[in-house]
């Protein structure tokens, strides 16, 4: 079963405008964490933001929020103020189980993020 | 610089042949991860591993195999079994900290 679902292929977003990724996951267990990574084109995977299931708050990082919706197992992806360099594909992660143990860590299957001038 | 170093950046295999792609992290991290990327898709997991001389099956493990034999590198063979090896791999590590970190990838292409 797919543990990470990422409904939109692709998006489109005027500079300097914000814009939200979705992402849902699927999890049992009650211990996980859920990251976003970018990759431009060069291949290279960008860690933005991370967001553990017991973390009351939801994470920012500049300009990147996390809307953390854990009863829907939703955590969207906020863009402020969109940039010409924040064309790329997006990707949805999540780690189970506790975060001092290398379990599986798995990804969506991606947004591709296209901001127009 | 601590980090994650794939290589080669580059590699062209032979139908029938194995090859091997390699990964070194000096970030002495106990976990490592190998996935591979086909145009336009997300990454799936082909295997991870927790601690040296151990590692487990993702998603996608037929036609690859791995090796621990130290903690600091992590090497993933395509075998020949492997039949559309075509992809981007990309290795990652991570510690008992939050994030993974990535090395820049290897694309494979079979001529």
């Amino acid at each position: 079963a797919q543990k990470i679902t990422q409904t939109q292929p692709g998006m489109f977003v005027q500079e300097k405008e914000a814009v939200t990724l979705d992402c849902t996951y699927d999890t049992s267990d009650p211990s996980y964490g859920l990251f976003w990574y970018k990759q431009p084109s060069s291949g290279e995977m960008i860690f933005l933001i991370y967001q553990g299931s017991y973390d009351q708050q939801n994470a920012t990082e500049g300009r990147y929020s996390l809307n953390f919706q854990k009863a829907r197992k939703s955590a969207n992806l906020v863009i402020s103020a969109s940039q010409l360099g924040d064309s790329a594909m997006y990707f949805c992660a999540m780690r189970e189980g506790p975060g001092n143990y290398g379990q599986n860590f798995v990804f969506g299957p991606g947004t591709r993020l296209s901001v127009l001038p | 610089d601590g980090g994650i170093t794939q290589s080669p950046k580059y590699l062209f295999r032979k139908e029938g042949q194995n090859v091997t792609l390699s990964c070194e992290q000096n970030l002495n991290h106990d976990a490592m991860y190998w996935y591979r990327q086909d145009p336009g898709q997300g990454l799936r997991l082909i295997y991870y591993s927790q601690i040296v001389n151990d590692f487990q099956k993702g998603d996608i493990a037929e036609g690859y195999s791995v090796s621990r034999e130290k903690k600091e590198s992590f090497p993933l063979t395509v075998t020949s079994a492997q039949k559309n090896p075509t992809a981007f791999y990309l290795c990652a590590s991570r510690d008992r900290g939050v994030r993974a970190f990535f090395g820049q990838g290897t694309r494979l292409t079979v001529v």
